[in-house]
């Protein structure tokens, strides 16, 4: 995960709160990505960015905003609309389209 | 650490043994996949990568097999280590800029 920050590791929120998770690069890679993860299931996408200021829904964008106002940035908010935000969250980066994906250390959010 | 795989297929390997670690893709049209893996309470770490145009791969004591005809993938990691215990993720592109991820296999290392 060397190049990507997520901050914190893990984070407690009450019911009802939106919370924001933080995605940091030095990379300069122009893609950014959020992914949700549960046990038992593979990865599944929130959001991602491709570019500066342009950002795209993937297959689980209820309840989740993000913005890409700087390059190196990329943040996810969790609103109390989310019916399950309880997961672990990961953010990834692309160097260039068809190259793999490099992905942080994760956050894992727990709400009660 | 995090309580990814609780309910994934487990691989049990002795150390210095072989392990085959399977995956089936479901879109035909896919032209790269991906292995990573995946260490308790961290993100997944890339490890070999193929693109449809070719059948095999090899890496540092890992190689990759891609099977088009019945859509199968398939990691072979040799003379395993402890240090391999971990979840194994293949994931596939189906568009320029996503990926779509399988559920995981862990592979447990036994001394």
């Amino acid at each position: 995960d060397g190049g990507i920050t997520q901050s914190p590791k893990y984070l407690f929120r009450k019911e009802g709160q939106n919370v924001t998770l933080s995605c940091e690069q030095n990379l300069n890679h122009d893609a950014m990505y959020w992914y949700r993860q549960d046990p038992g299931q593979g990865l599944r996408l929130i959001y991602y960015s491709q570019i500066v200021n342009d950002f795209q829904k993937g297959d689980i964008a209820e309840g989740y905003s993000v913005s890409r106002e700087k390059k190196e940035s990329f943040p996810l908010t969790v609103t109390s609309a989310q019916k399950n935000p309880t997961a672990f969250y990961l953010c990834a980066t692309q160097g260039a389209i068809g190259n793999e994906q490099y992905f942080g250390p994760g956050t894992r959010l727990t709400v009660t | 650490g995090e309580s990814v795989g609780l309910h994934l297929p487990t691989l049990s390997v002795q150390e210095g043994d072989n392990s085959i670690i399977n995956c089936a893709y479901s879109n035909s049209a896919s032209d790269y996949f991906i292995w990573y893996k995946q260490e308790s309470g961290k993100g997944p770490q890339f490890i070999i990568d193929i693109r449809s145009n070719m059948d095999k791969r090899q890496g540092q004591r890992v190689t990759v097999l891609l099977n088009k005809t019945v859509k199968h993938l398939s990691l072979q990691i040799a003379a395993t280590q402890p240090g391999d215990s971990a979840v194994y993720f293949c994931a596939e592109r189906r568009t320029a800029s996503k990926l779509t991820f399988g559920t995981g296999t862990r592979l447990q290392v036994t001394l």
